[in-house]
């Protein structure tokens, strides 16, 4: 069962547009991860948040944690076509050894 | 290092078949995972592995599935008899262990289509 669920599922906006991508979910945990995946390609890391930590950034890349909500967003600021990939949330259990994905949110970013 | 190194990239079977997917981790990571994407269930968790041993495998679908690591540096997950539902993207991940699980670094995957 996934234990993060992306929201919105799929998001389309023009090049220099922020793009921000939420994610729930349901139990405690030790950190909250972000992955990207472009088409036929393996997941890629781009930022750890534990759960101690409020906000986090790198890069063009900005990720806030709320754990009283269980909740995460992720932004991307001024995006750029070759930002055009699958992104998701993972979640590391609280012993910290087990990494679950949630569903994904697929954004297009039109040049 | 070179990575996570998955094969076959690409496996075509027919039903019945008995399917083998290996993986090399990188070198130095506790942490071996086993994951399986499909549109309609997203990415799920089969097993972990730490330090060689199964730790979880409660996502394994049934028992056609099962997965070894003879030692730090190889692994496989074995399909038998495989099912056309069980045509998915696989994919192998490993991380390093330490003050809580850190960044997994995935495999580009093998997708295996069963006719």
């Amino acid at each position: 069962s996934q234990q993060g669920e992306e929201d919105p599922q799929a998001l389309s906006i023009q090049e220099g547009e922020n793009a921000t991508m939420n994610c729930s979910y349901k139990t405690s945990i030790n950190n909250l991860q972000w992955y990207r995946q472009n088409s036929g390609r393996g997941l890629v890391h781009l930022i750890l948040i534990r759960s101690n930590e409020r906000e986090k950034h790198s890069g063009r890349l900005r990720v806030t944690l709320d754990t009283s909500k269980k909740s995460s967003s992720l932004l991307i600021t001024a995006s750029r076509a070759a930002d055009t990939a699958s992104y998701f949330c993972a979640t590391a259990n609280n012993a910290g050894n087990m990494l679950t994905f949630g569903g994904g949110t697929r954004l297009m970013v039109k040049p | 290092d070179a990575g996570v190194i998955q094969s076959p990239r690409h496996e075509v079977t027919e039903m019945g078949q008995e399917v083998t997917l290996r993986c090399k981790p990188i070198s130095g990571h506790d942490y071996l995972f086993w994951y399986r994407q499909t549109m309609m269930r997203g990415l799920e968790l089969l097993i972990y592995f730490n330090n060689n041993v199964p730790i979880d495998d409660s996502g394994m679908p049934e028992d056609r599935f099962s997965a070894k690591m003879p030692n730090a540096s190889f692994s496989t997950l074995k399909i038998q008899p495989s099912e056309p539902r069980d045509s998915a993207v696989y994919f192998c991940a490993s991380s390093p262990s330490g003050q809580g699980l850190g960044e997994a670094f995935f495999g580009q995957g093998t997708r295996l289509t069963v006719v």
